[in-house]
């Protein structure tokens, strides 16, 4: 499998749990980012990593949200006591080197989160 | 704030060629994308554009690029049902290489 891959693909949870997202990127891919989407809207940047090391993080990415890369492969993202507004798509994406790359970056299926 | 702006809706009959227009803002983006998205999936990457390009075409697809204006279009020929879908304009922003996106445009294929 050459993609980027997200799991779960869809998780309910209730309100004030925490949640935790797994991405695999593409393997030879030394960069990984993770964008928010809610409905109606485009995907909004969160946080960007360049192999193990986070190296911007968006002002939406409050302090109950912390994502890893460990080893600069898989990354998680994790959301702790969950509110009815991080219900939104959670995408992943990876590309290889500096963005200009014509090849862009590859986006994962997302995670799709719903705060009851 | 960085905002990059597309209309939100355009209906086409098939056979038909549809046009979505996007705004973007940095003048020093290297890079402009098109995006797909299909309900409940994540984003395909359509076609690309570098900044010292004005017009760039790809089987059905024509890309425009109006630096002057900061404006992008995306022509799709022959239009077909399977072209229905929300599609996204995105520009590089920042140190990070990021990509901004638009609001996107959802465009509809009537028979």
């Amino acid at each position: 499998d050459t993609g980027v891959s997200q799991d779960p693909r869809h998780k309910i949870t209730k309100r004030g749990q925490n949640v935790t997202f797994r991405c695999d990127p593409i393997s030879e891919h030394n960069r990984l980012y993770w964008y928010r989407q809610t409905l109606g809207q485009g995907p909004e940047f969160l946080t960007y990593f360049q192999n193990e090391a986070q190296l911007e993080k968006s002002r939406l990415l409050s302090d109950r949200f912390s994502a890893e890369r460990p080893k600069g492969s898989f990354s998680t993202l994790e959301i702790q006591r969950t509110e009815q507004g991080d219900s939104a798509m959670y995408l992943c994406a990876s590309s290889f080197g500096p963005i200009g790359d014509s090849s862009g970056y590859t986006f994962g299926s997302g995670t799709r989160l719903t705060v009851v | 704030g960085e905002d990059v702006e597309q209309s939100l809706f355009l209906s086409v009959r098939e056979g038909d060629s549809s046009v979505i227009n996007c705004t973007y803002t940095d003048s020093s983006s290297t890079y402009l994308y098109w995006y797909k998205q299909e309900p409940g999936a994540g984003l395909q990457l359509l076609t690309y554009i570098f900044s010292n390009m004005d017009m760039k075409q790809d089987q059905r697809l024509t890309v425009l690029l109006n630096k002057k204006d900061k404006h992008l279009s995306l022509r799709i020929a022959d239009t077909q049902t399977g072209d229905s879908a929300i599609y996204f304009c995105a520009e590089v922003t920042g140190t990070a290489s990021k990509l901004t996106f638009g609001t996107g445009t959802r465009l509809q294929v009537t028979l």
